[in-house]
């Protein structure tokens, strides 16, 4: 399956404590985006990253929150100090190109208790 | 603030029937709208999409349409299927605006097709 992986699937900390959400793009693909799903809501641009840089970051929240795409491994969106506002899920999608259709993952569903 | 809009949480068809589900956007700025499926526990799925200069794009059973002066877009599915049973996003970027990989959703509509 070549598709955009995610890692792990659900994730459950307590307050406090940070989330490391994984993600390995389709193969090929060197463009990555994060989305947040709340509850009863749409996904909501987070940040744009390409191989070692952020694009654009607009959507992120301006503390705890942080996201890289090394030159070798997966991207990581880490979450410092999670509150129960934290939970939802959280979708990486990738594409080849700025212009063409991303694809997603399928989630990593956040519970913070 | 939402700039696209989905009104209809929700909406229920008998199988072999169409399916219309609907779109409005507020900036005038997107020239680039796409459609996503979403079953449970899953990611969104890509189905359809249609530029600015187009107003209508068809894949299949899909149908897209694009109202631009009234900022709205409508998916058709015809015939519906069980299959088709899922939440549907309507999604808007501006690609001349350079925010090309920036999609903006709705907040979804559940489809469900009655055998």
């Amino acid at each position: 399956n070549a598709g955009v992986m995610q890692n792990p699937r659900h994730l459950v900390r307590r307050r406090g404590q940070e989330a490391r959400l994984r993600c390995s793009p389709m193969k090929g693909h060197s463009h990555v985006y994060w989305y947040r799903q709340l509850p009863e809501e749409g996904l909501k641009f987070m940040v744009y990253l390409q191989k070692e840089n952020i694009i654009d970051e607009s959507g992120m929240p301006k503390e705890r929150f942080s996201a890289e795409f090394p030159k070798e491994g997966p991207s990581i969106l880490r979450i410092q100090q999670v509150v129960r506002g934290d939970s939802a899920a959280y979708f990486c999608a990738s594409s080849d190109l700025e212009n063409t259709e991303a694809f997603f993952g399928q989630g990593t569903r956040l519970t913070v208790v | 603030d939402q700039q696209v809009k989905q009104n209809s949480p929700s909406l229920s068809v008998q199988e072999g029937r169409i399916s219309i589900l609907n779109c409005d956007y507020t900036n005038s700025m997107f020239d680039y709208f796409l459609w996503y499926k979403k079953y449970p526990a899953e990611g969104p799925t890509f189905l359809i999409s249609i530029s600015s200069i187009k107003d209508k794009n068809e894949d299949g059973r899909f149908t897209v349409f694009l109202n631009k002066s009234a900022k709205h877009l409508s998916l058709h599915i015809v015939p519906s299927q069980p299959g088709d049973s899922a939440v549907y996003f309507c999604a808007a970027s501006a690609r001349r605006g350079g925010s090309n990989y920036k999609l903006t959703f709705g907040k979804g509509t559940l489809l469900t097709v009655n055998p």
